[in-house]
């Protein structure tokens, strides 16, 4: 199956710092979701983008299909942003699952 | 619309207990998965279904059962838990399969067996 690594696998921030996380995959995809697991360990969607930029408020990805990767752009962090964010992707067309990476901990410090 | 729900939200077991994770969706979706996620890790595929009556395997299947007899409801069921059971174990569901569209999480069900 499809192999997912983020990195850093750890990121402390100060309060307003801007960050950036990756995400690579070893095969092309249909799917990639970046997800956050806040402290009370919920799964909350932050972007479907298999392709091409988003944005939503402070948060932004971008996938780069081609050359495999994806990354997910803080800014102005805030503590609320602390938690865990998962990189997911899903690749043929008989891929029923989604494949997770090992995540990246945000510890944003006030 | 409530999303997607998971009853209860945690659970202790002893050795050789069993029980059942219910899921239910108020969105119409065809496709449902339950996961689970041990400590410091991404999620895993246990099951998934893709309508009612149709189940298949995921990654890690041993030890579980499922079944999908209307398109809101897919529990999973654990015969005979073990502590290699011990993990916390998300619903979730889409509209459209994995390759096309985005999964919606339930609050997930905190299982520890001891």
């Amino acid at each position: 199956g499809i192999q997912v690594e983020q990195s850093p696998p750890d990121l402390i921030l100060q309060e307003g710092a801007n960050s950036t996380l990756r995400c690579n995959f070893s095969d092309s995809v249909n799917n990639l979701q970046w997800f956050h697991q806040n402290p009370w360990g919920q799964l909350i969607n932050l972007f479907y983008i298999p392709s091409g930029t988003k944005q939503n408020g402070r948060l932004s990805a971008t996938t780069v299909a081609t050359e495999r990767y994806s990354l997910l752009y803080i800014s102005s962090s805030q503590t609320t942003d602390s938690g865990v964010y998962f990189c997911a992707v899903a690749g043929s067309s008989n891929d029923y699952k989604l494949s997770f990476g090992a995540g990246t901990t945000v510890t944003v410090r006030a | 619309n409530a999303g997607v729900t998971q009853t209860p939200k945690f659970r202790i077991l002893k050795i050789g207990q069993s029980m059942t994770l219910q899921c239910a969706q108020d969105m119409n979706h065809n496709y449902m998965y339950w996961y689970r996620q041990d400590p410091g890790m991404g999620l895993k595929l246990i099951y998934y279904s893709v309508g009612a009556g149709i189940t298949d395997k995921g990654e890690v299947p041993n030890g579980y059962n499922v079944s999908r007899s209307t398109t809101e409801d897919f529990p999973l069921r654990l015969e005979l838990a073990a502590p290699s059971q011990t993990s916390v174990y998300f619903c979730a569901s889409s509209w459209g399969g994995a390759q096309t569209d985005t999964q919606y999480f339930g609050p997930g069900t905190r299982l520890t067996v001891l």
